[in-house]
């Protein structure tokens, strides 16, 4: 059974500390492998997609790398604005195309 | 452009009434999704739709949940009989193709009282 989870549940740094979010998974075939950041009362917003292992890529202060266990979110210098909760999610090789989605990371990015 | 559209944002029902939610994907996109995303849970699966083809509806909680996607467009998802356990944001998403990024719309918040 395809198995995400995050870590830390929560997270929180003054603004211009980096830190790292966790992604740990376990799939049967990796198609996939997304990150998305939700603030509260809205629906998830896409950040990256990683496909395979040693793969990164970049969006202003945010950087999603991927192993075969793990992906990580590196947020460099955050921002307030950065404080939302971050979600990671797989796409099975075998099956349907749904997502499989961890229970998040809440960042709190303090001025 | 025009991202993914719901309606309505929240609803208040009562235990045992009937509910329908509805999804406007993004324009040409194929697949659609339904997700549910209930207080202290991850988002969890509940229906896909192909183009034409037969929905995956391996996801769907129980007989009482069920949807329909009228030509390859709107979807709705209908709960019949609604439970309080049934309260939660209830999350459509769409993409071009299968396999590709799948862009979410803003949620219906279901209360069932």
């Amino acid at each position: 059974e395809d198995q995400v989870t995050q870590s830390p549940e929560a997270l929180r740094l003054q603004e211009g500390e980096s830190s790292s979010l966790n992604c740990s998974y376990t799939v049967s075939g990796l198609r996939g492998l997304f990150w998305y950041r939700q603030d509260p009362g809205k629906g998830p917003e896409f950040l990256f997609t990683l496909y395979s292992a040693g793969e990164e890529k970049e969006k202003e202060r945010l950087k999603a790398t991927l192993t075969k266990k793990e992906s990580f979110l590196h947020i460099t210098a955050p921002k307030p604005e950065d404080s939302a909760t971050y979600l990671c999610a797989l796409m099975s090789g075998a099956g349907s195309y749904q997502l499989t989605f961890g229970k998040g990371t809440k960042l709190s990015v303090i001025p | 452009g025009a991202g993914v559209s719901q309606s309505p944002s929240n609803k208040v029902t009562e235990k045992g009434k009937d509910v329908e939610l509805r999804c406007d994907p993004i324009s040409g996109h194929t697949a659609l999704y339904w997700y549910r995303q209930s207080l202290g849970q991850g988002l969890e699966f509940l229906i896909y739709f192909q183009g034409n083809s037969a929905p995956d509806k391996s996801g769907l909680p129980s007989d009482r949940f069920s949807a329909e996607r009228t030509g390859g467009s709107v979807s709705t998802l209908t709960i019949q009989r609604t439970q309080q356990e049934d309260s939660a944001v209830y999350l459509c998403a769409s993409s071009l193709g299968p396999a590709e990024t799948q862009y979410f719309g803003p949620g219906t918040r279901l209360l069932v009282l």
